[in-house]
């Protein structure tokens, strides 16, 4: 079955304690990508990656770093998480960006809570 | 730059009645345009897309969604609302960027 996989699904942690959001898609989809959702704001992109070892910042990087080093795989880290990044964050993939294929297929959702 | 602006944070009709969700977007270039749904709980699942071959696009569970370039608009419909379409619909603009722009989501409560 196609899909993208985030783990996990539900995050409470402590502020400045470093977390890794994992994020994995099984159709070989060059491109992928972190949004945040908040209430009234819609989907946000944090980072995305057109190919392995190619990545680039979106509307709201910052605190948030990635790494692409397998074409599957796309975590997203925080490094000293602060309560304003409490939110839902989802991870999506898409054959292509900037075409009729930029179809994005989502993972489940990441509900992550800094206290 | 490009934008996408969806009309009513929430709408509520009765079960059986019309559904119409608003997107309106702003682009110097053709638009790729989509409708996502997001059931509680759920990631986004894409509903129907704008590939400019047909101006009226069908997509799954009855919804359909008609491109209007002269309105610059791509609502969403439904003739008759049913249970289960309660969810959060969100518009999407993609194409001449590297990422697709989001709508802040229409909630949509269906009453029995």
């Amino acid at each position: 079955e196609a899909q993208v996989t985030q783990n996990p699904r539900y995050l409470i942690t402590v502020t400045g304690k470093k977390l890794t959001v994992t994020c994995s898609q099984n159709m070989n989809h060059e491109y992928m990508s972190w949004y945040r959702q908040d209430p009234g704001l819609g989907l946000r992109q944090i980072y995305y990656s057109m190919n392995v070892e190619v990545t680039d910042k979106g509307d709201v990087p910052e605190g948030y770093k990635v790494s692409r080093k397998e074409k599957r795989n796309f975590p997203l880290i925080l490094e000293s998480p602060s309560p304003n990044q409490t939110s839902l964050y989802f991870c999506a993939s898409s054959l292509e960006q900037g075409t009729l294929n930029t179809e994005a297929f989502f993972g489940q959702g990441t509900r992550l809570t800094v206290v | 730059a490009q934008s996408v602006t969806q009309l009513g944070s929430h709408v509520s009709v009765s079960e059986g009645a019309l559904v119409l969700l608003r997107c309106n977007y702003s682009s110097s270039v053709p638009p790729y345009l989509f409708w996502y749904v997001q059931y509680p709980n759920q990631g986004l699942q894409l509903l129907l897309k704008y590939t400019s071959a047909a101006t009226l696009v069908k997509g799954i569970n009855g919804f359909e969604a008609e491109f209007k370039k002269s309105e610059t608009s791509f609502h969403l419909t439904k003739p008759s609302a049913h249970m289960s379409d309660a969810a959060e619909y969100f518009c999407a603009f993609g194409g001449a960027t590297n990422k697709l722009i989001f709508g802040t989501g229409t909630l949509l409560a269906v009453q029995p």
